[in-house]
């Protein structure tokens, strides 16, 4: 079955704390894993993604960490601002493939 | 240079109607797929358009169906319309340097009455 499992459902975070957001899958075919943020009304955008080969890949305040044995991957929002919130989707897929998304994270950032 | 365009924006509807959405890829992308995104859920994926063919589908009846021109850009359409079919859809599009990203456009908010 080609899942991906997004825990939690929702976050709440203080104004300059670290958000962390994990996923799992189980289909060990897929090679490259995105993460998107929506804002209510849009369409997806793609924040950072890694590929298997690599555990921890850093841009700007966002990371993504990787443990292939385990099959999970996590991102991590530092200093977490207010224009942060926003719903968070991992996702897993292969080359040319479709995307399998998790059910999202809705991260509200207090001010 | 202009990301993924889908029109229209919104779309209200009956049950029973058809309606027919479009997409434009972003400008150097040949792929297009299409997501189908419920309240409250993650994007689901409806089929994928190469060379205007449809190379994959996901798990959707065949009321759903699709069409890519010789410009890449393409169309989703949907017959019989269904309360449930109430939702955002989304078309994403990818090229062949770099076939993983698929980058999405704002979506058409579809409302079946």
């Amino acid at each position: 079955q080609q899942q991906v499992k997004q825990s939690p459902q929702s976050l709440i975070v203080q104004k300059g704390g670290i958000s962390i957001i994990n996923c799992a899958y189980e289909n060990t075919a897929f090679d490259y894993f995105p993460w998107y943020q929506q804002f209510p009304g849009k369409g997806p955008a793609l924040l950072i993604a890694i590929r298997p080969d690599v555990s921890e890949k850093k841009e700007g305040r966002f990371t993504i960490s990787f443990n292939k044995s385990a099959k999970q991957f996590s991102l991590h929002i530092m200093d977490s601002q207010p224009g942060d919130s926003a719903t968070y989707f991992c996702a897993a897929t292969r080359s040319r493939d479709k995307i399998i998304f998790g059910k999202g994270t809705r991260l509200h950032i207090l001010p | 240079d202009a990301g993924v365009t889908q029109s229209p924006t919104h779309l209200i509807k009956t049950r029973g109607q058809q309606v027919t959405l479009r997409c434009s890829p972003k400008s150097g992308h040949d792929t297009v797929s299409w997501y189908q995104q419920a309240l409250g859920q993650g994007p689901q994926f409806i089929f994928q358009y190469y060379e205007e063919e449809e190379r994959q589908r996901g798990n959707f009846p065949d009321r759903f169906s699709g069409h890519q021109f010789p410009n890449y850009s393409s169309e989703l359409n949907v017959n019989a319309l269904l309360l449930g079919d109430s939702a955002l859809y989304l078309c994403a599009s990818s090229g062949q340097v770099v076939s993983n990203e698929q980058f999405f456009g704002p979506g058409t908010r579809l409302t079946v009455l």
